[in-house]
């Protein structure tokens, strides 16, 4: 069975670095089947992917947040993390980490609990 | 990126009532669709991938249909745990992207 915990500070001031790190529990995680992913929902709002990395490193980012992103991971603690840097109030929002899937078709197959980052002076 | 468009946004049904949400691809995605359920304060779960493969432990009032770019989530007898938020997600390109939800209420 495959868990998911997010854990990282819940309030960042505008303009500073929201960090997130996502622990693995379960053996999949050196798995080259899976990408390991980051997706944020807004409150009342719709789901955005913001990335994914693999355990080798390989990583591709939501376009939109390329050039804020680093999605990073640490193979020896099961862990991988999300930094978003010069964030504002839109990055408020519900952080989940998930599991991908790549077969048959890519899915979310286990997420984590999600954790509310709000940003505000 | 893919632009996938669900509808309706809400719905209202009674218990016992047949349910299908919509989902449109902005392009064709084969059958690389995949559909959540979110109930409040929870995280989204994955009830079908691949537009119509039931995942493990997935009641099978829920089924789904498609490909190319229109698709569908059936629930066939709507019980009162199924009054939640339902997404749909394609897998075919990156950036991964979803619908807009729709949320089923109780009417």
């Amino acid at each position: 069975q495959v868990q998911l915990q997010e854990s990282g500070p819940g309030l960042v001031k505008p303009s500073q670095t929201l960090s997130l790190t996502c622990t693995v529990s379960g053996d999949s995680f050196s798995s080259g089947e899976y990408y390991w992913i980051w997706i944020r929902q807004p409150p009342g709002k719709g789901l955005q992917w913001i990335g994914h990395i693999h355990f080798s490193g390989a990583t591709y980012y939501n376009p939109s947040l390329k050039s804020r992103l680093t999605i990073s991971v640490d193979t020896s603690r099961n862990q991988f993390s999300l930094k978003l840097t010069s964030v504002t109030a839109a990055d408020t929002a519900v952080y989940y980490c998930a599991r991908e899937a790549m077969v048959p078709a890519a899915s979310f197959d286990y997420w984590g609990q999600g954790t509310l980052v709000t940003v505000s002076s | 990126d893919v632009q996938m468009t669900q509808s309706p946004s809400s719905l209202s049904a009674s218990v016992g009532d047949r349910v299908t949400i919509t989902c449109r691809a902005s392009q064709s995605i084969s059958n690389y669709l995949n559909w959540y359920q979110q109930k409040p304060g929870k995280a989204p779960k994955l009830l079908i991938n691949a537009a119509s493969s039931l995942q493990s432990g997935v009641p099978s009032r829920f089924s789904g249909s498609g490909s190319g770019t229109d698709f569908t989530l059936t629930i066939s007898s709507l019980q009162p745990e199924d009054f939640a938020t339902y997404f749909c997600q394609q897998s075919w390109s990156t950036p991964k992207t979803f619908g807009q939800g729709t949320k089923v209420e109780i009417k």
